[in-house]
């Protein structure tokens, strides 16, 4: 089975830090994606990545960058975190066929 | 070990007939369940979701049943629509002290043919 490992499960950071979330995959895939999770707005993409060193924006790229220097790690920078950014925040992986998404377990960050 | 299944990554159906989605879980305290439909190349977008105190909730040609003793659910889309082909993802969630926790399921992909 893949496993998508989230550094953090539950992390606080002040206004205006720059905060880092991590993603690694222990398979060979090539698509990595970063969701936040809202109640009442469900899933939104925010960057996905298609291979190494390659980045596309989501629905909601604003306030936010990604890195992908090796295949298996996806890492999500909050550049000056703000409080509308607290939230539930999802890493998924899938092979270049798309099938058979998997989903880390989650990072939930609050900003103060 | 995963706790939401959809032991089907890949589904066929006809047009017009009924599609059949399922989903399993393991975690008896998940208290709540959602069904996101995701076009390629676009998030995921919220499509119906159930409560475990109900056993089934519809909405238009959409309905998601909820058996709670077989930790078992399932969306029924009927009549299929050649639009309705996507990846169909299985939620479940339940709350902790921060808050309402979602563990997702890997996705069926339904395919409905002309």
């Amino acid at each position: 089975d893949v496993k998508v490992t989230q550094s953090s499960r539950y992390l606080v950071k002040r206004t205006g830090e720059k905060v880092f979330l991590e993603c690694v995959q222990d398979m060979d895939h090539e698509n990595m994606f970063w969701y936040r999770q809202d109640p009442g707005l469900g899933l939104r993409l925010i960057y996905f990545s298609y291979d190494v060193k390659m980045k596309e924006k989501g629905d909601i790229p604003e306030g936010y960058s990604v890195s992908r220097e090796k295949k298996e790690r996806f890492s999500l920078i909050l550049e000056s975190a703000s409080t509308n950014q607290t939230s539930m925040y999802l890493c998924a992986t899938t092979d270049i066929s798309n099938y058979g998404y998997t989903f880390g377990s989650g990072t939930r960050l609050t900003v103060v | 070990d995963q706790q939401v299944k959809q032991n089907s990554p890949s589904l066929s159906v006809q047009e017009g007939r009924i599609s059949i989605l399922n989903c399993d879980y393991t975690n008896s305290m998940f208290d709540y369940f959602l069904w996101y439909k995701k076009y390629p190349a676009e998030g995921p977008t919220f499509l119906i979701s159930i409560s475990s105190i109900k056993d089934k909730n519809e909405d238009g040609r959409f309905t998601v049943f909820l058996n709670k003793s077989a930790k078992h659910l399932s969306l029924h889309i009927v009549p299929s629509q050649p639009g309705d082909s996507a990846v169909y993802f299985c939620a479940a969630s339940v709350m902790d002290n921060y808050g309402q926790n979602f563990v997702f399921g890997p996705g069926t992909r339904l395919s409905v043919l002309p």
